[in-house]
């Protein structure tokens, strides 16, 4: 995949847990955002993060989204067994000239 | 409330063609960059094309450029993608999806599936 995410994060219900994205010089590092969703099991993707730092409503604020330099992070606070999901970051690439994702992270509530 | 929903995925064999459809509601489909994305099974998400809503302008993945077209139909509120010489690696579950400000993809259809197998 273009943007590049951790395979796998894991942790106990309550902790933190947070997924990195990295980007390179014609996606996030040329100023396109990066956004961020959620694919439950057996469900189509949904929107989680946008342009970095932002909640649609209805998102919970455990989801929270920051940035730095050419990469970008989604952090979840206080794990629930419901937050057990896909989890894809995605920008736009001025040479591909489409949509790039990572590869997803599996988050897994011990 | 904005809502989309794909059809048209089936079982096809290879080198055929299939028509997908996604109907909008909610929203008009003309005002919107609009995409499809697509999932292997067991696999991530990969971008397939998308239509600029000021132009009618249309972009593809390499994988399936001079394959797919993309098109709307603004009467219809509605959006097509037509995918010809179908190959094994298409198959896939196919989503469209609305595309808002700074490239966000802020709204997904359920999907329907592709396979494409002899």
């Amino acid at each position: 995949s273009v943007l590049t995410q951790p395979p796998s994060v894991s942790g106990a219900p309550g902790q933190r847990v947070a997924i990195s994205c990295t980007g390179s010089r014609s996606n996030v590092g040329a100023g396109f955002d990066v956004h961020w969703y959620q694919q439950l099991p057996g469900a189509a993707p949904k929107l989680l993060i946008y342009s970095y730092t932002n909640r649609p409503s209805g998102v919970p604020d455990r989801f929270s989204g920051s940035r730095s330099g050419a990469s970008a992070s989604l952090a979840i606070t206080g794990l629930r067994p419901e937050d057990e999901a896909d989890y894809y970051c995605e920008s736009y690439d001025s040479s591909l000239r489409g949509f790039v994702f990572g590869s997803g992270t599996k988050v897994t509530v011990l | 409330q904005v809502q989309l929903v794909e059809s048209g995925g089936g079982l096809v064999r290879p080198g055929r063609s299939l028509r997908l459809s996604c109907a909008a509601s909610g929203f008009t489909v003309s005002a919107y960059y609009m995409t499809w994305i697509r999932q292997a099974p067991g696999k991530g998400l990969d971008w397939v094309s998308y239509i600029s809503s000021t132009d009618g302008s249309t972009y593809y993945s390499d994988s399936v450029r001079g394959r797919f077209t993309i098109s709307r139909d603004n009467a219809k509120n509605s959006l097509y993608l037509q995918m010809d010489s179908l190959r094994v690696e298409d198959t896939a579950v196919y989503y469209c999806a609305r595309v808002s400000g700074n490239d966000v993809l802020d709204y997904w259809g359920q999907g329907t599936l592709v396979t494409v197998s002899s």
